[in-house]
């Protein structure tokens, strides 16, 4: 069964700085592209970044890139998001989700973790 | 950027309806598009992908049609755990943007 489980979020001033982890298990690891997608209060989905299996090609959203980085550790099963200079625009649910597979490049998110929750405030 | 746009933005139906949720891609993206239910409080889940294939588990009263600019996912028969926001997401490359969502509420 596939498991992905987010951690790092918590309060921060607006220009912090924040580290997402999430960690994932029941399937290979490096044989999927890799995602994070958010949802701030009482909004919809937005695509943040994505990596792909070996972590040299990724995408950083409009709104994010230059702030955030997306990295992956696939000696760990890990997924990272280092988050920079921090907005209040940037409070919301932040979930981990994992690439469907089937073609080369980005495919759709087949599961998702529960998010962690990253609340930018003075 | 191609914007996807949903419609409507929220609905209300009655059990035993069939419930029709349009999404137009600004720019044609094949049939590279999925669409996912949220219930509330809880995370998104994967409905369909690559416009009309069911995901593994999914009811058989969902289905999705479309291609280029305009898909469509509907209920045959809509049931009360089908209260869920729906969103229709592209992914024939980044940015990997999702529709606004539609609202599916019981009348």
């Amino acid at each position: 069964e596939v498991q992905l489980v987010e951690s790092g979020g918590g309060l921060v001033q607006p220009g912090g700085s924040l580290r997402l982890s999430c960690a994932a298990s029941g399937f290979t690891f490096d044989d999927y592209a890799m995602h994070w997608v958010r949802q701030g209060p009482g909004k919809g989905l937005e695509w943040v970044s994505s990596i792909n299996w070996s972590g040299d090609i990724t995408a950083h959203a409009d709104s994010v890139r230059g702030r955030f980085t997306i990295s992956r550790d696939n000696a760990k099963n890990s997924l990272y998001l280092q988050m920079n200079s921090l907005r209040a625009e940037d409070t919301a649910l932040y979930y981990c989700a994992k690439d469907g597979g089937g073609t080369p490049g980005y495919n759709c998110f087949d599961s998702c973790g529960h998010g962690t929750l990253v609340t930018v405030s003075s | 950027d191609i914007q996807m746009t949903q419609s409507p933005s929220s609905l209300s139906a009655s059990v035993g309806d069939r419930v029709t949720i349009t999404c137009r891609a600004s720019q044609g993206i094949s049939n590279y598009l999925a669409w996912y239910q949220q219930k509330p409080g809880q995370v998104p889940k994967l409905l369909i992908s690559t416009a009309s294939t069911l995901h593994s588990g999914v009811p058989s009263r969902f289905s999705g049609s479309g291609s280029g600019t305009d898909f469509t996912l509907t209920i045959s028969s809509l049931q009360p755990e089908d209260v869920a926001t729906y969103y229709c997401q592209k992914y024939n490359s980044a940015p990997l943007t999702f529709g606004g969502g539609t609202k599916v509420e019981i009348k």
